[in-house]
Formats: C-alpha cells, sequence, structure tokens
C-alpha cells in the first residue's frame, strides 16, 4: 500500500536553529514529489516539486532534497515566519494528478 | 500565476439546508480539480476527483449523493453540500492543475459551520 509519513509531528526551534524535516514514502512508482505550506486556516501553498533521486531545490530559507525512500525539507536560520506546518505529497498513480498527503509537520520558531 | 479561489470563505447554515461552493482558477484553464476536507489538526482528506465535463469520481466513503461536484468549464468547480448536519461541519479546500502541470495549486478554503 502507498504511504507517506512526516516526521516529527511538531517541532519548536529557537530563531536561527537550523533543522530538517522528513517525509518518508512507500510507493510503487513514484512521479513526483511535492513539498507546501499551510498557514492555519489557509490552504497549503505550493514550495517545490522534486522528480528523482538526487534532486535538491531552494528557495530563500528552505531547501528541498529527495532520494529513493524519502524527502528532507532543510530549514536554514529559521525566522518566526517560517512557522506553519509543511505538507509533504507524492503522486503515484499513473493518469491521474492524486496526491498522497502526510500529515504534516508543524512547525514553531521562536524569536 | 496559478491563482486559485473559492467562495465563500465561511458560511454558516442551518441543519437541513444545502450549501454550494465555488472553486475557480483565475489565470489558468483546469481540466482537473480536486476537493478535500481537512479536520482540526489534521492533513487534508481527499474526497472527489472533478474533471471538467464528466461526472466526478468519489473516493471510497464520500457519499455522491451527499457532496454533488460539478465542474463545468474550465475554470469552475462547485461543491454543493446536500441536506447539510453538524457533522458536515468542516474546512473544505478545493485544488487545480493548470494544463502541461503535475502541480495542484489550492484555494483559500471555505469554513462551513452547520448549527
Amino acid at each position: 500500500e502507498d504511504q507517506v509519513t512526516q516526521s516529527p509531528e511538531a517541532l519548536r526551534l529557537q530563531e536561527g536553529e537550523s533543522s530538517s524535516l522528513n517525509c518518508s514514502y512507500t510507493v510503487s512508482g513514484l512521479r513526483g514529489l511535492f513539498w507546501y505550506r499551510q498557514d492555519p486556516g489557509k490552504g497549503p501553498e505550493f514550495l517545490f516539486t522534486l522528480y528523482s533521486a538526487g534532486e535538491e531545490k531552494e528557495k530563500e530559507r528552505l531547501k528541498a532534497t529527495l532520494t529513493k525512500k524519502e524527502s528532507f525539507l532543510h530549514i536554514t536560520a529559521p525566522k518566526p515566519e517560517d512557522s506553519a506546518t509543511y505538507l509533504c505529497a507524492v503522486q503515484a498513480e499513473v493518469g491521474t494528478y492524486k496526491y498522497i498527503f502526510g500529515t504534516g509537520t508543524r512547525l514553531k520558531v521562536l524569536a | 500565476g496559478a491563482v486559485v479561489s473559492q467562495h465563500p470563505s465561511r458560511v454558516i447554515c442551518k441543519s437541513g439546508t444545502s450549501v454550494k461552493i465555488e472553486c475557480r482558477s483565475l489565470d489558468f484553464q483546469a481540466t482537473t480539480m480536486f476537493w478535500y476536507r481537512q479536520f482540526p489538526k489534521q492533513s487534508l482528506m481527499l474526497m472527489a476527483t472533478s474533471n471538467e465535463g464528466s461526472k466526478a469520481t468519489y473516493e471510497q466513503g464520500v457519499e455522491k449523493d451527499k457532496f454533488l461536484i460539478n465542474h463545468a468549464s474550465l475554470t469552475l468547480s462547485t461543491l454543493t453540500v446536500t441536506s447539510a448536519h453538524p457533522e458536515d461541519s468542516s474546512f473544505y479546500i478545493c485544488s487545480a492543475v493548470p494544463g502541461g502541470y503535475n502541480e495542484q495549486f489550492f484555494g483559500p478554503g471555505t469554513r462551513l459551520t452547520v448549527l
């Protein structure tokens, strides 16, 4: 069965304290892995797409990487405005754009 | 680019009434849209896939007569919650896939409260 697991469930960091969020996946055939940021009461905001092992994408303080089993979202020198829930999703089913979502990591960055 | 809107953002209704939620892609055409439901502190739960000009595909356990989906054009999909009850209260989010993309772009969500 296709599955996506994110860890940790919640993370508290001091401003400037770098860390990484994990997204582990088990799918029969990965078509794409996607990272989103979701603020409370809002829809998810697209961050990155990764397609193949070894691929990396960067945006400001965020960097996403991909292996054959997992993806990491590295946050360098985070600021309080980076506080949000970060969601990982994979596309595995041929012929559709359906996602399998992880449960998310709630990040809180303290000033 | 890739902006998706939802209307209304919040709705409060009485038990037994029907509520319609609109999802629009503002700057692109979308042959495929999705409807999700999200409970507090939980991830998104896919309800159905909406394809323009054809019937929606519902996920297992989602009542198609309860949650009516219409995708009448390449920029508009609607979700109607029929005979709403308090247990239908939730945060409903739509997403759309632009032509040539694999990514889903999400709307801001609609908070439904059924009294």
